[in-house]
């Protein structure tokens, strides 16, 4: 089956921009994640979709970035105002299959540049 | 979550096994080892977790010491395509959370 996708897989934005990134997770996995890798740096998680529940934003550098996951599904990464150090690869995850399920599969990644 | 220690890096020939050290040994006995890797450009890909038994798949071993201090990932016969960064990463189980990755080991398999 399809895994998780996202796009755009690479996008350039002049600062102070606003920009959206979209995950489409692994169909019927109930948690999304987001991390975001810097150049050269580890992953950094930046927040968590667990159903119903209320999402972990604790990972969210600051007020500019927010997320949403609409109907359980696909999620969308907003970064409002671009700073250059916005730029880096965000890495979207799914999980799914209750407590059994052990692994988060990954998306390629959308490169974000902000110029 | 524990912390864990890996090496910066290693090298390893080709078609010879790469044994990835790593060290947890805070780690508490609800916690599994999970190791993932991630090739230049890609998410990172689960390869293995465990929790006291050693496991193995089509990818790798995962072999656990005794008193859970410390694993080591095998890659029984390493090829080129499995030159990455590798990650060990220790979790509760059942925690549905966030992995906290650290800076990983940087394999290179060589020709």
């Amino acid at each position: 089956g399809a895994g998780v996708s996202q796009s755009p897989s690479n996008k350039v934005t002049e600062k102070g921009k606003d920009v959206e990134l979209r995950c489409d997770p692994i169909s019927g996995h109930t948690a999304l994640y987001w991390y975001r890798q810097s150049l050269g740096q580890g992953l950094e998680f930046l927040i968590y979709f667990q159903g119903n529940s209320a999402p972990d934003k604790s990972g969210l550098p600051s007020d500019r970035f927010s997320a949403e996951r609409t109907g359980g599904s696909v999620s969308t990464l907003t970064i409002q105002r671009t700073q250059q150090e916005d730029s880096a690869v965000y890495l979207c995850a799914s999980r799914g299959g209750g407590g059994a399920s052990h692994e988060q599969y990954f998306g390629p990644g959308t490169r974000l540049t902000v110029t | 979550d524990a912390k864990t220690t890996q090496p910066t890096s290693m090298d390893c020939a080709e078609g010879r096994a790469a044994n990835l050290p790593c060290n947890h040994s805070t780690i508490s006995g609800n916690e599994y080892v999970y190791w993932y890797r991630q090739i230049h450009s890609q998410g990172p890909q689960y390869i293995i977790h465990g929790l006291k038994n050693n496991e193995t798949n089509e990818m790798a071993s995962l072999i656990i010491t005794e008193d859970r201090k410390s694993s080591t990932l095998i890659l029984p016969h390493a090829t080129l395509r499995d030159t990455a960064v590798y990650y060990c990463i220790v979790r509760v189980a059942g925690s549905w959370g966030k992995l906290q990755f650290g800076a990983g080991t940087q394999v290179v398999v060589t020709p």
